[in-house]
Order: structure tokens, then C-alpha cells, then sequence
């Protein structure tokens, strides 16, 4: 079976400042797919990142930063100087690599607040 | 269409009542999903179509749900005799397909039942 956690129900941080988001997964496959989601209250949800277990570089988009570590089984997103607009609910998923197999298995959810 | 499409974006029922639930997916995307998220918590994978053919419906909660895409195309998700249970949104999303391509979700739907 498998499983994501995301221990941080809600997180609420100041303007400007850094923030990391924590997720955990766990799974008996040596290969699989990480994920992280945006969810903003219009409700969809906003693809972030796509990381393959065999790839364990870490990952940096403008503010955005991944940190994927096999070894502790975690994938970890960092947002440096935070924005307003970076409110959200944040989503880590997990999907298996079998053929007729592709859903997604998502962690609780992170809701983030940035303070202006 | 650009992105996928849900309709209705809210619908309200009453508990017994049968309910339809509309997704049209991505042109030309093969892979279509739908899941349920309820209040507070993450999205969980109900069923899974590649073209018309149903994959898994394993997440499926009960015999209450049904799903079709009887053209590969549009979807719906019915849910009959509704529960008070049920109230989630209701989320699609659909795929090229395969283990490459990513997933593109619509805003879904919320469904509340009284």
C-alpha cells in the first residue's frame, strides 16, 4: 500500500520570509513518481513539480526549490521570500509506475499563509 | 477546450436524490480520472478510464457510483440515492496517458447533499 503524509496541517509565515513544506511517502516500489500540487481557493489544482524516484537531484524553479531524499523516503518544497500569492493548500502525491496503473495517491494537504 | 471543464460547478441535493456529474476532459487526452476530496482533506482516486474502457474503479465507495465515457471522451460520474456522506468535491483531471505525460484538473465540482 501507499502512503503520503504531510505532518503540517497549517502553516502561517510573514512576507518575504522562507518556508518549507514537508512531505513523507511510503511505498514497496522501487520506481514512482512524486508530485506537488497548488491548490488556491478557485479549487483546482496547479501542477508544480514531476520528480522519478531514480532521479534524486534536487530541483530549483525561481522561488520554488525540491528536495527529494530516497534514503528518509521524503520530498520536501521550499518556497524562499514567500508572496502573498503563494497562499494556498499544497499537495505531495505519489503514483506508481505500472502499466494501467497511473492514479495518484495524495498526502492531507499543507495550507500555507503568507502574512502581508 | 483549453483545460477541463466541470459543470455543474456546485450542485446541492437532496439526501435520496440521484445526481450527475459532467467532465470534459483535454482534446485528444487519453487518460481521464475522477476523485473525491472531502472537506479538509486530499483527493482520493475514485476511477481511472483509458479512451472508454473503465481501468480501475476500485476507489469507487459503494454501488451508489457509477462512472461511463461511453466515447472517450466526456465523462460522467453518477452518484444514486445520495448520502450525506457524499458531500465532497468532486475533481477530473485527464492525461496524454502513459507514465510521461502529467495530469491537467478541473476546478471541480462540490457537491452538497441536505
Amino acid at each position: 500500500a501507499q502512503k503520503v503524509t504531510q505532518a503540517q496541517t497549517e502553516i502561517s509565515v510573514v512576507e518575504k520570509e522562507d518556508v518549507t513544506l514537508d512531505c513523507v511517502y511510503e511505498t514497496r516500489d522501487t520506481t514512482y513518481y512524486l508530485f506537488w500540487y497548488k491548490q488556491p481557493p478557485s479549487g483546482e489544482l496547479v501542477f508544480l513539480i514531476r520528480r522519478n524516484s531514480f532521479d534524486e537531484q534536487n530541483e530549483i524553479s525561481g522561488r520554488y526549490s525540491w528536495n527529494f531524499q530516497k534514503s528518509t523516503s521524503s520530498f520536501n518544497f521550499t518556497i524562499t521570500a514567500s508572496q502573498v500569492v503563494d497562499s494556498a493548500v499544497y499537495f505531495c502525491a505519489l503514483r506508481q509506475l505500472r502499466f494501467g496503473n497511473e492514479k495518484l495517491t495524495f498526502g492531507t494537504g499543507t495550507r500555507l499563509t503568507i502574512i502581508p | 477546450g483549453a483545460g477541463v471543464s466541470q459543470s455543474p460547478r456546485y450542485k446541492v441535493a437532496k439526501r435520496g436524490q440521484d445526481v450527475a456529474l459532467r467532465c470534459d476532459p483535454i482534446s485528444g487526452h487519453v487518460s481521464l480520472f475522477w476523485y473525491q476530496q472531502a472537506l479538509g482533506q486530499g483527493p482520493e482516486f475514485l476511477t481511472y478510464f483509458q479512451n472508454e474502457a473503465q481501468l480501475d474503479k476500485s476507489g469507487l465507495p459503494s454501488d451508489r457510483f457509477f462512472a461511463e465515457r461511453p466515447e472517450g471522451s466526456v465523462s460522467t460520474l453518477k452518484i444514486q440515492r445520495t448520502q450525506q456522506e457524499d458531500s465532497a468535491v468532486y475533481l477530473c483531471a485527464s492525461s496524454l496517458g502513459g507514465f510521461y505525460y502529467g495530469y491537467t484538473f478541473g476546478s471541480g465540482t462540490r457537491l452538497t447533499v441536505v
